[in-house]
């Protein structure tokens, strides 16, 4: 079945430092991928999306590409701040809903 | 905008007591999808509505958990009696489309004692 992979957490970086967080994910289909970050005591904020294959989808200085040969969706930053501490959270679409990787816990130190 | 809203933000009960969860969708949303959060098991999907209907209750754990939605602007998820290990975060999110993002509320904590 379709199902969601990341790397486990937490991710520890300096301020300033790149960020990968691997995701990858089995599907039948052409699901869209997505990024979600949820903040402490938060629910979950769409991050970033890409509907297909070689789609980029970016925002606040995130960027994960929709890698069909890969079966991937890493996440990337070029260089972190504080205020990207969060849990991240891989989705594929799944009729009707999300499905949702295990989350991967960011800590940013300064 | 005003986004997913849910009510409580948290709430400690005694076990065997009814607990009910309020959500107010996003206007125009025909989606509406309540999920749990534990660490042991992530994010799960309980049920979700179409324009108020419920459309798949598969992963709703047992009886003790019943949704209803007797409006578009409105929606209950209830458990009872409740057990200790229904403590988590509750969220709801609603998309217009069931393709498109989900726009989550910031949850409600529950804590059965």
């Amino acid at each position: 079945g379709n199902s969601v992979t990341q790397m486990e957490g937490p991710v520890t970086l300096s301020e300033e430092a790149f960020l990968t967080i691997n995701c990858t994910y089995t599907a039948t289909g052409y699901p869209s991928l997505f990024w979600y970050v949820q903040y402490p005591g938060e629910g979950l904020q769409l991050l970033l999306k890409a509907t297909k294959a070689d789609d980029k989808g970016s925002n606040k200085g995130f960027e994960a590409t929709y890698r069909k040969e890969t079966t991937s969706f890493h996440l990337e930053k070029g260089s972190v701040q504080v205020s990207d501490s969060a849990v991240y959270f891989c989705a594929l679409s799944h009729w009707p809903g999300l499905i949702f990787g295990t989350g991967t816990r960011l800590q940013v130190f300064p | 905008d005003a986004g997913v809203i849910q009510s409580p933000r948290h709430e400690v009960t005694e076990m065997g007591q009814e607990v009910t969860l309020r959500c107010k969708p996003i206007s125009g949303h025909d989606y509406l999808f309540w999920y749990r959060q534990t660490m042991m098991r992530g994010l799960e999907l309980l049920i979700y509505f179409n324009n108020n209907v419920p459309i798949d209750d598969s992963g709703m754990p047992e009886d003790r958990f019943s949704a209803k939605m007797p409006n578009a602007s409105f929606s209950t998820l209830k458990i009872q009696p409740s057990e200790p290990r229904d403590s988590a975060v509750y969220f709801c999110a609603s998309s217009w489309e069931g393709t498109q993002p989900q726009h989550f509320g910031d949850g409600t904590r529950l804590s059965i004692l």
